[in-house]
């Protein structure tokens, strides 16, 4: 079955308020990528985390990766139309690459 | 970051025929992989072609399937072969090499 889950499978926001997507992981990973992928189009990828706790800013998304290396989240502030899209985490679990089952926002103007 | 070519960009298709996506980089790249993603659904990996050798199947995938060359660093084919409307998917490529996966535009794919 699907090793990476993600919550919420959808998300519907008003422009400007906050978004947070989490991923759990049955197993450790050895260490989680977020990618959005938009409407019609291909995943892009954002950034990786490495390090247990280790947390990383792009702008208004902040990345988490959980101590144990089995959670992660997407925290963006103040949403845009901008952000709409799906969100992907992925990651290696022993040998295994899964992506995440994603959590699809849309943003309210 | 690397240019990713991947052709045809869509199709409709006839049950029971094959049809064979490229996928060509810009630059010499040492992973390259093959993805699948059904309508509104996460992306499953297929396989990881290697160049000069056979491609690394995952669970659930077949080379009778879904045969894949890779020539050389820069290209590679996947053949969906004998469809049927469950192979209705997108068909994605991606490579491996700055970033930790870049991925072509994808091949959309319909069967009749």
């Amino acid at each position: 079955g699907q090793q990476v889950m993600q919550i919420p499978q959808y998300q519907h926001v008003q422009e400007g308020e906050d978004f947070t997507t989490y991923c759990n992981s049955s197993t450790t990973l050895s260490n989680i990528q977020w990618y959005k992928q938009r409407p019609g189009g291909h995943p892009v990828f954002l950034i990786q985390l490495v390090k247990s706790g280790e947390v990383k800013k792009q702008k208004r998304l902040t990345f988490q990766f959980g101590e144990a290396k089995k959670n992660s989240s997407l925290h963006i502030t103040a949403t845009q139309t901008t952000d709409v899209g799906t969100y992907f985490c992925a990651g290696y679990t022993g040998n295994q690459f899964y992506f995440g089952t994603g959590t699809s926002l849309t943003v309210i103007p | 970051s690397a240019v990713i070519s991947q052709k045809p960009s869509r199709d409709i298709c006839q049950r029971g025929t094959s049809l064979t996506i490229q996928c060509q980089v810009d630059s010499q790249v040492t992973m390259m992989f093959w993805y699948r993603q059904q309508p509104g659904q996460s992306l499953t990996l297929i396989a990881t072609a290697n160049q000069g050798s056979e491609a690394t199947y995952e669970s659930g995938f077949v080379i009778d399937k879904f045969p894949i060359s890779r020539p050389n660093l820069t290209f590679s084919t996947l053949t969906v072969s004998n469809m049927s409307p469950e192979d209705s998917s997108i068909y994605l490529c991606s490579v491996q090499g700055n970033q930790p996966q870049h991925f072509g535009d994808g091949t959309r794919l319909s069967i009749l």
